[in-house]
């Protein structure tokens, strides 16, 4: 019930096209769903996140899809660039807690 | 300023030995975290310091022992190490313990190599 479950585990977009990652989630606890990015050697830095309480949030070319009934949310990269070419993790968080549940990763390529 | 710093960036050491890792912050974070990384997997929590108080020790084996000398720093300190240790290890912090929205803002991790 902890898990969150993330895919595609890699993805391969051209430049201008749009990437999509899924995530799934069991604990209805859950009620915070941050998505971070992270570059090789680097450490995971927090793109963007939302509440449950509303469907989508948008911050320049990320979305955040949440759709509670289902228990997934998803993060869509429009016109995806070289340099967003990065490992993404979904998480999320129950409250009263700052504990972050992650999932597995996925690694994003995107040609030029 | 949102950032998080950690030396050092490289550490190389031998089952014997004993190191430490640093972090600090700046941002007036009252929680602070220590994660391990795995290449191709994502962070898995250690260790959460609350107000300067360890609050969780994720069942981490004793031969990982953290201290937090004030509100701004975290130290790992290793001994015995194995090799299997190797990873990459991020610290982080958020402004108010126990709070689902609170950003974890993370630093760039210290690569170990323990030989």
């Amino acid at each position: 019930q902890q898990q969150v479950k993330q895919s595609p585990q890699s993805l391969i977009v051209q430049k201008g096209g749009i990437s999509i990652i899924n995530c799934a989630y069991e604990n209805t606890a859950f009620d915070y769903f941050p998505w971070y990015q992270q570059f090789p050697g680097k450490g995971p830095a927090l793109l963007i996140a939302i509440r449950p309480d509303v469907s989508e949030k948008k911050e320049g070319r990320f979305t955040i899809s949440f759709n509670k009934s289902a228990k997934q949310f998803s993060l869509h990269i429009m016109d995806s660039q070289p340099g967003d070419s990065a490992t993404y993790f979904c998480a999320a968080s129950m409250r009263s807690g700052s504990r972050l549940t992650f999932g597995e990763g996925t690694q994003l390529t995107v040609n030029p | 300023d949102t950032e998080v710093t950690q030396t050092p960036k490289h550490l190389v050491m031998g089952m014997t030995n004993k190191k430490s890792l640093k972090c600090e912050q700046h941002m007036g974070h009252r929680a602070m975290y220590w994660y391990k990384q795995k290449a191709k997997k994502p962070p898995e929590l250690m260790f959460v310091y609350s107000y300067e108080k360890l609050s969780i020790n994720e069942s981490v084996p004793s031969r990982f022992s953290p201290e937090c000398p004030n509100s701004s720093l975290l130290n790992l300190h290793l001994h015995a190490l194995q090799p299997e240790d190797s990873a990459l290890y991020l610290c982080a912090s958020s402004q108010e313990p126990d709070t689902s929205t609170d950003t974890q803002y993370f630093g760039p991790g210290t690569r170990l190599t323990v030989l």
